[in-house]
């Protein structure tokens, strides 16, 4: 069974580093072709694409926020692990990871159950 | 990178067909043939229901179609039911490993 689950602060200050980790199961962050993506939701808004790594380091970002994400795999623990510098009240949000499943696939087919962020004082 | 053009709501009466837009440009929807949907009910996470433009994964149901045309994306339900009330989302792969997602639809089953 595939599944993904997101964990990390729930509140965070403005200024502050986030940091939020995926864990994977059912599947290895090592298997070619498995990308594992960062999207956000802000209460009542859209969803926003983040991030993703591939299973061979690659990594993308959003080119609006790409000056304060890093994302990361850590193999040992079959985890993703996304970092956001200077956090501000515009990124309180829901935090989804979802994985990308095969080499030259587009798409997300299974999600994390999603963790929500504050950024306040 | 802008986000997908989508339309803040539509609807439709049960049994009825209501198609969802989806518009992009050149450099995603146009280029990319990596146009998936996701629906979102309240309070839960996204749920992949259509992919590469028009694939349906295992378990969706038939009714749930999606086509594309130049740089629009367009997801179609026929045979509307009450649960298919729920948020919907287009995405595309945009090149350079990033993607953009729409503004998201609104659909109400009247």
């Amino acid at each position: 069974q595939i599944t993904l689950k997101e964990s990390g602060p729930t509140l965070v200050k403005p200024t502050q580093t986030l940091t939020l980790t995926c864990t994977l199961s059912g599947f290895s962050v090592n298997t070619r072709g498995v990308g594992v993506g960062w999207i956000r939701q802000p209460p009542g808004k859209a969803l926003e694409w983040l991030a993703v790594v591939y299973w061979d380091d690659d990594v993308g970002y959003s080119p609006s926020l790409k000056n304060r994400l890093t994302i990361a795999r850590d193999p040992s623990n079959n985890q993703v692990v996304l970092t956001m510098t200077n956090m501000d009240p515009m990124d309180t949000a829901t935090y989804y990871c979802a994985r990308r499943p095969l080499v030259a696939s587009g798409y997300f087919d299974y999600w994390g159950q999603g963790t929500p962020v504050t950024v306040s004082s | 990178q802008s986000a997908l053009t989508q339309p803040r709501s539509v609807s439709g009466s049960p049994r009825q067909s209501v198609t969802i837009s989806c518009t992009g440009s050149s450099s995603d929807v146009g280029r990319y043939n990596f146009v998936s949907w996701y629906q979102q009910q309240p309070g839960k996470a996204p749920k992949l229901i259509v992919y590469d433009v028009s694939k349906r994964p295992s378990g969706v149901p038939d009714r749930f179609s999606g086509s594309k045309s130049g740089n629009t994306a367009a997801l179609t339900i026929s045979g509307l039911l009450p649960e298919d009330e729920s948020d919907y989302y287009c995405c595309s792969y945009a090149g350079d490993y990033t993607w953009v997602f729409g503004g998201g639809t609104t659909l109400t089953v009247l």
